[in-house]
């Protein structure tokens, strides 16, 4: 079973340049999440997805980044204009209900450094 | 609102020793704790999964428990290797919610 795939793997630019982020979760998962984890950190939730409806993005900053998930499988986290403190790996993650529970799984992620 | 703490935030100890990793939560409304490893410049890697209404989960040399009255989890690694070296991650998932509170994690390292 192919895991999530996230790409890039790494991102450098510039602060109030503009940088998006993709996402393709394991298949057959619904839901699709974002974290944000800042160095030495736990990941922190920014976006639910389920299917293609937003869930929960309370700790979005709506002000800069959007993310959205067409047809209910792919997905883009787009950060517009960054600033240096969304340095940071970005992580996306999917879940699968089992008979044991919800299990979320996780990508690579991809390290976004602002100069 | 939910807070995970891990302790110890690093640890170091000689291959083949037994430890034990601690996690605390302060909401014991928790739906179940999930421990994932996170190797140096990659994703996290799920270890084991606990449910609200388990005590305990096993996997090889991994065991972790669950006090969901005291908010606490412990994972124990058994005849550590040098391969265990990582940053252990705890996370909860809050009752009538799928989203996962993490701890800032515990960096072990086990030498040769």
């Amino acid at each position: 079973e192919a895991g999530v795939a996230q790409s890039p793997r790494y991102k450098i630019i510039e602060k109030r340049q503009s940088v998006a982020f993709w996402c393709n979760p394991i298949s057959g998962h619904a839901t699709l999440y974002w974290y944000q984890q800042i160095l030495g950190q736990g990941p922190k939730l920014l976006i639910q997805f389920q299917n293609n409806g937003v869930v929960d993005d309370s700790q979005l900053p709506k002000d800069r980044f959007s993310a959205e998930r067409l047809k209910g499988v792919d997905s883009t986290l787009k950060i517009q204009p960054a600033k240096l403190e969304d340095s940071a790996v970005y992580l996306c993650a999917s879940s699968l209900r089992r008979a044991g529970g919800l299990e979320q799984f996780f990508g690579p992620g991809t390290r976004l450094t602002v100069l | 609102k939910q807070e995970v703490t891990q302790i110890p935030a690093a640890l170091s100890v000689p291959e083949g020793e037994n430890l034990v990793l601690n996690c605390s939560f302060t909401d014991s409304a928790i739906y179940n704790l999930q421990w994932f490893r996170q190797d140096p410049g990659k994703g996290l890697t799920s270890l084991l999964l606990i449910q609200s209404s388990q005590r305990e989960q096993t996997s090889g040399r991994l065991n972790a428990s669950l006090d969901k009255s005291s908010g606490r989890s412990t994972l124990y690694i058994a005849a550590s290797q040098p391969g265990d070296s990582a940053t252990y991650l705890c996370a909860v998932r809050e009752g009538g919610s799928e989203k996962l509170v993490f701890g800032k994690g515990t960096k072990l390292t086990v030498n040769p």
